[in-house]
């Protein structure tokens, strides 16, 4: 199985600054044939299900607003958010699609400062 | 909308069994394959389960393999979680999701809410 690392475990930024984690797999997801990046980025809230925030590495889910970007490519990626606003406080993941079973990162907690 | 409404889950004591249920609406259901996901404070997010649009093709954990068995009623629109021989360590939030497409692997999205199992 393809194993998820995602750093730091958590995040305190203060408001309207930027916030940035990072996720590595310990195999490459990136496919040469289309070459996309199998992965993935969630945000869950407390007592929520995770949302989808970025598909292909740095595709922005339905509705997601353009402060949250994504890059990286290979085995390292990263999360951004630009501004961070206070609705943002939540649990980061990300996930790899390359490879059954697909898997997920531990998180990143992101607090106010 | 695309939804997806989760129910089944209950406090059960080890040993016992559970049977979830994942009511699907606001898209082909027949067309896509689809995931149960578990959060434990373990183990995190951990894909247990996933089965093809037709049912023929389906995913297990080793942690569940043996143990739990996926099924899908596309008449109904409904996904199902047989949970045989609980353990403590099957407690958490059991989650289904959507893949984008035929295949089980790929982002999720929606999830549905989530349901509650308890093993204890």
């Amino acid at each position: 199985d393809i194993v998820m690392t995602q750093s730091p475990e958590s995040l305190a930024v203060s408001l309207g600054e930027r916030a940035t984690f990072k996720c590595k797999s310990s195999q490459s997801v990136f496919h040469n044939n289309n070459k996309k990046n199998y992965l993935g980025w969630y945000q869950q809230k407390p007592g929520q299900p995770p949302k989808l925030l970025i598909y292909w590495a740095s595709t922005r889910g339905s509705g997601v607003p353009d402060r949250f970007s994504g890059s990286g490519s290979g085995t390292d990626f990263t999360l951004t958010i630009s501004s961070l606003q206070a609705e943002d406080v939540a649990i980061y993941y990300c996930q790899q699609y390359y490879s059954t079973p697909v898997t997920f990162g531990g998180g990143t907690k992101v607090e106010i400062k | 909308e695309v939804q997806l409404l989760e129910s089944g889950g209950a406090l059960v004591h080890p040993g016992g069994s559970l049977r979830l249920s994942c009511a699907a609406s606001g898209f082909t259901f027949s067309n896509y394959a689809m995931n149960w996901v578990r959060q434990t404070p373990e183990e995190g997010l951990e894909c247990v389960s996933a089965i093809s649009p037709t049912g023929d093709i389906t995913y297990y954990a080793d942690s569940v393999k043996g143990r739990f068995t996926i099924s899908r009623d596309n008449s109904r629109n409904i996904l199902y979680l047989q949970m045989n021989s609980l353990r403590a360590d099957d407690t958490g939030v059991y989650y289904c999701a959507k893949p984008p497409g035929m295949g089980t692997a790929g982002w999720f999205d929606p999830w549905g809410q989530g349901t509650l199992v308890t093993v204890s």
